[in-house]
């Protein structure tokens, strides 16, 4: 159980385009999503957490309008990346909290963005 | 305002060997602390968390960790390193409200020699 999917796995996209990435939890409820971002060999840095029917709450120094975050169900969030550039190029994870048990957040396998 | 320190961004172990990693969280109230392991361009995956039960908690694959409150640490130990155990593993640390957010360290990559 508590499975989180995200699509795609991987994506190329030119410079000046968007992508929009999908984080679903499967087999469970999840009011409460998070979007991190990890660049090469450091740690995942948290951008933005989002609420089921409200508006994404953004860490500091995270620009929500060229990342844009949708969590229209309770099983579904999306962030799509606006104006791709190249230093967008990361690896995006996504975590869900499941609406009724513990307190840990269960990850995506995460979305490789790679801008030319 | 909480933070994690993970002690050494590398750790080479012998197969068969204890596999220690460090922890040090600082915060000003209790905390919930996790320990998650990742293998190459892959999600995180939990491998044991401490939510004020027990100090001295067991997770996946044979790792445990022990919650020092006086040391502020939640190290991570395996007695038996396996081959399989190589991987980057992040320790973090989560408020007990309603954010649910997660501060993660900076990593610890270990490496385990045959």
């Amino acid at each position: 159980g508590a499975v989180v999917s995200q699509h795609p796995s991987w994506v190329i996209c030119k410079s000046g385009t968007s992508v929009k990435i999908e984080c679903r939890s499967l087999d469970f409820q999840a009011t409460t999503m998070f979007w991190y971002r990890q660049f090469p060999k450091q740690s995942l840095m948290l951008m933005a957490t989002s609420n089921e029917g409200s508006k994404a709450t953004y860490e500091q120094g995270v620009e929500k309008d060229k990342f844009l975050i949708n969590h229209a169900s309770l099983t579904l969030s999306t962030l799509t990346v606006t104006s791709a550039h190249p230093e967008d190029s990361s690896f995006y994870i996504c975590s869900a909290k499941a609406d009724t048990g513990p307190y840990e957040q269960y990850f995506g396998p995460g979305t490789r963005l790679t801008v030319t | 305002a909480q933070s994690v320190t993970q002690l050494g961004s590398h750790v080479s172990v012998s197969e068969g060997a204890l596999v220690l990693l460090r922890c040090n969280y600082s915060s000003s109230v209790p905390p919930y602390l996790f320990w998650y392991v990742q293998y190459p361009n892959q999600g995180l995956q939990l491998l044991l968390k401490y939510t004020s039960a027990a100090t001295l908690v067991k997770g996946i694959n044979g790792f445990e960790a022990e919650f020092k409150k006086s040391e502020t640490s939640f190290h991570l130990t395996k007695p038996s390193a396996h081959m399989s155990d190589a991987a980057e593993y992040f320790c973090a640390v989560s408020r007990m409200d309603s954010s649910y957010k997660l501060i993660f360290g900076s990593g610890t990559r270990l490496l385990v020699r045959p």
